[in-house]
């Protein structure tokens, strides 16, 4: 069973910055794709960032394009989520996923982990 | 951006009853090289990460009850659970991770 550990939410005023780390247990780290999905009341679900198992292919929503930077240590199964230039529309409970394993392209978000609350005020 | 739209927003369904809910993307997202459609379906019950349900639209995630099924048509998808149970109580979102990933506005299910 994959876990998955969110940390490093808390409350940032406007234009500070927060790292958050995501701790995944129980797979073979290295070989599962990453995301951070973000969740509000009022928008929903948004996909933030993902990152390639390798760490050589990032990609990010354009609204975080810029500000925020994913990256990863599969020596310590970690991903981190750095979020710079924060704003209150940034305000948001952030979930790392890992990716489905599938036999072509990236797959969807399978495992998650529980969240961490980031408030911009 | 590729846009999901989810309809209906809420609905209510008697116990044992059929709940179905349609998904429509803004775009294609088949991918020509595998023919298959990159579109997901989740369940979020309350206090709980979303758990997915279904991929490449029509294929049930291990361990999902068969009374959950997906269906396509172009670029309109449809979840539909067969017989709702207490526990199926939930919002219930369309993913597309053709392009980025995109989710639908979700749709409240709620026993009648």
């Amino acid at each position: 069973e994959v876990r998955l550990q969110e940390s490093g939410g808390g409350l940032v005023q406007p234009g500070g910055s927060l790292r958050l780390s995501c701790a995944a247990s129980r797979f073979t780290f290295s070989t599962y794709d990453m995301s951070w999905v973000r969740q509000t009341p009022g928008k929903g679900l948004e996909w933030v960032s993902f990152i390639s198992g390798s760490g050589g292919n990032t990609y990010y929503a354009d609204s975080v394009k810029g500000r925020f930077t994913i990256s990863r240590d599969n020596s310590k199964n970690t991903v981190f989520l750095q979020m710079n230039s924060l704003r209150a529309e940034d305000t948001a409970l952030y979930y790392c996923a890992a990716l489905k394993i599938t036999s072509g392209g990236y797959g969807p978000e399978s495992d998650w982990g529980q969240g961490t609350l980031v408030t911009v005020s | 951006d590729i846009v999901m739209t989810q309809s209906p927003d809420s609905l209510a369904v008697s116990l044992g009853e059929r709940a179905t809910i349609n998904c429509k993307s803004s775009q294609s997202v088949l991918y020509s090289f595998n023919n298959k459609n990159f579109l997901a379906w989740y369940q979020q019950k309350s206090g709980q990460p979303p758990k997915l349900l279904i991929y490449w639209a029509s294929i049930r995630e291990s361990g999902v009850p068969d009374r959950f099924s997906g269906s396509e048509s172009g670029t309109d998808f449809t979840l539909t659970i067969s017989s709702l149970q207490a526990e199926d109580v939930a919002v219930y979102y369309c993913q597309q991770y053709y392009s980025g990933r995109t989710f639908g506005q979700g749709t409240k299910v709620e026993i009648k």
